[in-house]
């Protein structure tokens, strides 16, 4: 059974300041998914990884992928207070033949 | 249509009722995903369609749950005889073959059992 797990799930920073968020799992995939989910709100797509080495930027936002660690990490650049909201990875396991596995979602918050 | 369509967005109904979800995806979207998250938690599954091959129904929690979808269209989610575990925001999702680029989310209905 595919386990994904994301640390921290709480997560409090300054603006300004740089931060990382960890999403480990427990069987080989090559295809890695972060999402965004503002309150209240539905899920927003942030970056598709589909391969080992994968690397994707998008403002402050940065993921990457290390298919043969498992690890895919998503690093925060100089917070600002809109990064505010919570952040899921999700593995497929079987290319798209199985629903994806979500993470418990690492839900942040920048502060002033 | 443009989007993941799902409706209603909210519904309050009494326990021991029996409701109705339901999911427009995305034209030509072949798949089709229900998940449920409750307050604070993260995305449990709950059914996948996919084509005309029979569903993938071994994330539904109990057989009060049900759903079903008409070819590649419009997908209804029921769950019977409600109970005030079932309140939680239930997401539909759909992605074109092989989801290479991920899914796409409906807005989700908030279902609140009273």
């Amino acid at each position: 059974e595919l386990k994904v797990e994301q640390n921290p799930l709480f997560l409090s920073m300054q603006e300004g300041k740089n931060y990382t968020i960890y999403c480990n799992y427990s069987t080989t995939s090559d295809r890695l998914y972060w999402y965004r989910q503002d309150p209240g709100k539905s899920l927003e797509s942030l970056f598709v990884l589909l391969s080992n080495g994968a690397v994707k930027q998008e403002g402050r936002l940065m993921a990457s992928l290390d298919t043969k660690a498992r690890l895919s990490t998503l690093h925060i650049t100089a917070a600002v207070h809109d990064l505010s909201a919570t952040y899921f990875c999700a593995v497929d396991r079987n290319s798209g033949n199985t629903p994806l596995v979500f993470g418990k979602g690492t839900r942040l918050s920048v502060i002033a | 249509g443009a989007g993941v369509s799902q409706s209603p967005s909210n519904k309050v109904t009494e326990k021991g009722k029996d409701v109705e979800l339901r999911c427009d995806p995305i034209s030509g979207h072949t798949a089709l995903y229900w998940y449920r998250q409750r307050l604070g938690q993260g995305l449990e599954f709950l059914i996948y369609f996919q084509g005309n091959s029979a569903p993938d129904k071994s994330g539904l929690p109990s057989d009060r749950f049900s759903a079903e979808r008409t070819g590649e269209s419009v997908s209804t989610l029921t769950i019977q005889r409600t109970q005030q575990e079932d309140s939680a925001v239930y997401l539909c999702a759909s992605s074109s073959q092989g989801a290479l680029y991920g899914y796409t989310f409906g807005s989700g209905t908030r279902l609140t059992v009273v």
